[in-house]
């Protein structure tokens, strides 16, 4: 398996454009997840999926944010407009389950950053 | 709410053991992580513990204390390549009657020495 595939994985753009990051999770992971870091808060869940319905999107800064999961193997989340303070690495991840002992994959991120 | 403590920072001798100290506080409490982070590159899944007691796995060891809500991972044999971030996670309820949810702590930056 190639793992949980991020794109794009540098974005830089203007201050008020729109910017969407995507994601391929894992075949057969029913749980998706957006997190994002940065120095000052370190790893923030955003918004996670089940099954390809969103559950928590109580992390989602502001309705700037949003999210999708059209089908089992992909999912958006984009930002408009963006401003300089959304700049950070966005990770999504993937797993079977929300608890389960394997862990969760994550890609490897989508590095934005808003001029 | 959440609350996941950590040390920011911490040096080790290359071939020494370290132990990196969590502790937290979270309604519903359903599991404890460990996930490795180099540099600019993704977590990686180290550990997970849901029951008190101690997990071992190769050079790595992580233990859980539930009524202390305190967790160690322990690394022995130290190499130059442990040099990453390391950071707790919780499976837990961001308010008492909300989802669970994997909460991370900010994470301890380790540095191996030669």
């Amino acid at each position: 398996d190639a793992g949980v595939i991020q794109s794009p994985r540098h974005e830089v753009t203007e201050m008020g454009q729109e910017v969407t990051l995507r994601c391929k999770p894992i075949s057969g992971h029913d749980y998706l997840f957006w997190y994002r870091q940065t120095m000052m808060r370190g790893l923030e869940l955003l918004i996670y999926f089940n099954n390809n319905v969103p559950i928590d999107d109580s992390g989602m800064p502001e309705d700037r944010f949003s999210a999708k999961m059209p089908n089992a193997s992909f999912s958006t989340l984009k930002i408009q407009p963006s401003e300089p303070r959304d700049s950070a690495v966005y990770f999504c991840a993937s797993s079977f389950s929300l608890q389960g002992g394997d862990g969760y994959t994550f890609g490897s991120g989508t590095r934005l950053t808003v001029v | 709410g959440q609350n996941i403590d950590q040390p920011t920072e911490m040096t080790a001798t290359e071939g020494a053991i370290v132990q990196i100290n969590c502790t937290y506080q979270t309604s519903g409490f359903n599991g404890l992580f460990w996930y490795q982070q180099h540099a600019g590159e993704a977590p990686t899944f180290l550990s997970y513990n849901v029951l008190d007691g101690l997990e071992e796995k190769g050079r790595f060891s992580s233990f859980l204390s539930r009524s202390k809500g305190y967790s160690y991972l322990l690394l022995k044999e130290l190499q130059m390549k442990d040099s990453a971030s390391y950071l707790c996670a919780v499976i837990g309820r961001r308010s008492g009657a909300g989802s669970y949810q994997l909460t991370f702590g900010k994470g301890t930056k380790l540095s191996v020495i030669p």
